[in-house]
């Protein structure tokens, strides 16, 4: 089985502040993670995921296969980052399918 | 650049109604997805599909059936509608050629039931 947990349903910063979402799975195999965000009255949207290894919007996010974890951050949060953030996992052994967190809310002060 | 549509933005239905919410892409995806969108609860699969005439049940597919006929177009079917089935659908596609694996999704179908 496999599950992925964000811990945070609310995460509140204020502007130019370092932000972490986290993100934490479990699943015996070789997943792939994916952090997806859905800003206000717009649809839900990728953001980044793991096997690229790249920065979108200033934010990166490591896979700790370790830790199990695969947290989102970003150094210096804006106010136009404020939005829903879910993390999601595909298996190996599954064609497409995501397996979602419960998502945390986003809210950057000015 | 993939859109993926769904029919409705907002939908009222009563009790006991059958609701019918479509979904709609345009990038030749083999893969589709329905989903509810509740507050607390994230994004919950209900069904999917990996081809035509093809259907998985997702983890919460009690009340709910899907159609697909045609490659481009998936169907969600509230059978008899329930208070309880009040929520957002919202509808996604993904190709697994490439190995990309980005699911795109639709912008949702707000539905009441009263």
């Amino acid at each position: 089985a496999q599950r992925v947990t964000q811990p945070e349903k609310l995460l509140s910063v204020f502007k130019g502040a370092p932000v972490e979402l986290k993100c934490n799975y479990s699943y015996s195999g070789s997943p792939e993670l994916f952090w997806y965000v859905q800003y206000s009255r717009q649809r839900l949207q990728l953001l980044l995921r793991h096997i690229s290894r790249e920065s979108i919007k200033g934010f990166t996010a490591d896979l700790n296969k370790g830790e199990t974890s695969f947290h989102l951050k970003k150094p210096f949060a804006q106010e136009e980052d404020s939005a829903m953030y879910y993390c999601a996992l595909k298996r190996s052994s599954t064609l497409g399918r995501l397996y979602f967190g419960r998502g945390t809310q986003l809210t950057v002060w000015p | 650049d993939v859109k993926v549509t769904q029919s409705s933005r907002y939908l009222v239905k009563r009790t006991g109604e059958k609701v019918f919410l479509e979904c709609v892409q345009d990038m030749d995806h083999e893969n589709m997805f329905w989903y509810r969108q509740d507050p607390g609860l994230g994004l919950r699969l209900i069904y999917f599909s990996y081809d035509v005439k093809m259907k998985e049940k997702g983890d919460i597919p009690e009340g709910y059936s899907v159609s697909r006929e045609k490659k481009e177009r998936f169907s969600l079917i509230l059978e008899s509608a329930s208070t309880n089935q009040t929520s957002m659908y919202l509808c996604a596609s993904v190709s697994t050629w490439g190995g990309l694996n980005e699911q795109f999704f639709g912008p949702g179908t707000r539905l009441t039931v009263l």
